[in-house]
């Protein structure tokens, strides 16, 4: 079945980087743009980034652009998330998110916490 | 970024009709409208209708989407307690260019 897993979270300490991943299954991976949701606790969804199908054109939120670095490697079925100088406010559940016309599938998520 | 506006809860009766609303601007809801996204505590979202309005399969049929102007709006009729949730409303902002998404309404079935 069409499937999403993020991988990558924990504890970091503020300035500290931690990258993400998200394996794809169940669908044809290459030909999907992807996004990356983020929802602090208790908080709502926050749209972090997004990565076209091949890679080419990638947008990001004001508050991690600069600190965060989308990629792919579509023959692995996996989406990354770079995080450097993370801050206290990026304390969140990560989801990764296929994007067919809008936000059709989403993986469990992983939880990132940034304390000191 | 701007985010979409949506009322910070809703309550309804069992078996009643709930209408969500999203208000943004003509560069997000008013120029392609919005998707509509629930989400059941502890889990992660699920999406229950695209920005044409359209919903994905599998999704029931007492919802149902719109949109008139810069408001988009989701409608849920014979509430069942199942329908409980915090709801959220996401669009593309030609002008920021960028995704941004609604507070989300924490939907009440009393």
């Amino acid at each position: 079945q069409v499937q999403l897993v993020e991988s990558g979270g924990g504890v970091v300490q503020p300035g500290r980087s931690l990258r993400l991943s998200c394996a794809a299954s169940g669908f044809t991976f290459s030909g999907y743009a992807m996004h990356w949701v983020r929802q602090a606790p208790g908080k709502g969804l926050e749209w972090v980034a997004f990565i076209s199908y091949d890679g080419s054109a990638k947008y990001y939120a004001d508050s991690v652009r600069g600190r965060f670095t989308i990629a792919r490697d579509n023959s692995k079925n996996t989406l990354y998330l770079q995080m450097d100088s993370l801050r206290v406010e990026d304390t969140a559940v990560y989801y990764c998110a296929r994007e067919d016309r809008d936000f059709d599938i989403w993986g469990q998520g992983t939880m990132v916490t940034v304390s000191s | 970024q701007a985010g979409l506006t949506q009322p910070p809860s809703v309550s309804k009766g069992l078996r009643q009709t709930a209408t969500l609303t999203c208000t943004g601007n003509s560069n997000n809801v008013g120029n392609q409208g919005a998707a509509w996204l629930q989400q059941h505590q502890g889990h992660p979202p699920k999406l229950l209708s695209y920005r044409n309005n359209n919903r994905p399969s599998g999704i029931s049929e007492r919802l149902s989407a719109s949109r008139s102007g810069n408001t988009a709006s989701l409608t849920i009729t014979g509430l069942q307690p199942e329908d409980e949730a915090d709801y959220y409303c996401s669009a593309w902002d030609s002008s920021l260019r960028a995704w941004v998404f609604g507070g989300g309404t924490k939907l009440t079935v009393l």
